[in-house]
């Protein structure tokens, strides 16, 4: 059965460092998103992807923020500058069917930022 | 801004025992509601998803049932498992999913 994959599955960086995570969508699937989930919060919706442009973001995906979809396969969230309050559980996920869609998610990278 | 609130928090309960999570929204303009599972430190298993049109969806011993008009969404779980202990999310879908905070069950053997 096809699958969204993440990685990597955990990342440590330093305060102020730029990271990128990366994510491999289900191959058909035309509809993407970033959400993360800090620990003991609510999973929390970044931002969508359609036709290589950003449909909707949220207040939390601010200039620091930016994703890409760099080839056919790859989906990428870069974090230009990382501080403390990013660290968190980043979900990717996809849609086959149109905006409304079911959307289906990958494993989640968690990201440290010491 | 859709709002989506769980109740209750926590359960506990005995094994075999029935399960009743409720969600509910404050935007009946949704696509589909979709119920996940997250064990501790982990992703997100989707369990169902109810589209709109739909009043109930089933899959096993789980059912979801929706009253998009009331904004409410119920999840049954029959016959209660240990293997059931695990965190039960909502989430409602207007183009992106917006979550509630989860319901955290414990079944007890």
């Amino acid at each position: 059965e096809p699958e969204v994959t993440q990685t990597p599955s955990h990342q440590v960086t330093q305060m102020g460092q730029e990271v990128i995570l990366r994510c491999v969508p289900i191959s058909n699937h035309l509809y993407f998103y970033w959400y993360r989930q800090i620990l003991g919060q609510k999973v929390e919706f970044l931002v969508s992807f359609y036709n290589n442009e950003i449909s909707e973001k949220s207040e939390i995906f601010d200039d620091q923020f930016s994703v890409e979809r760099p080839d056919g396969s790859n989906f990428t969230l870069k974090i230009r500058s990382t501080k403390l309050e990013d660290s968190a559980m980043y979900f990717c996920a996809s849609n086959g069917n149109g905006q409304g869609g079911e959307q289906y998610f990958g494993p989640g990278t968690r990201l440290t930022v010491t | 801004k859709q709002e989506v609130t769980q109740i209750p928090a926590a359960l506990s309960v005995p094994e075999g025992e029935n399960l009743v999570l409720n969600c509910s929204f404050t935007d009946s303009a949704i696509y589909n509601l979709q119920w996940f599972r997250q064990d501790p430190g982990k992703g997100l298993t989707s369990l169902l998803l109810i589209q709109s049109s739909q009043r109930e969806q089933t899959s096993g011993r789980l059912n979801a049932s929706l009253d998009k008009s009331s904004g409410r969404s119920t999840l049954y779980i029959a016959a209660s498992q240990p293997g059931d202990s695990a965190t039960y999310l909502c989430a409602v879908n207007d183009y992106k999913l917006s979550f509630g905070a989860g319901t955290t069950v414990t079944v007890r053997a």
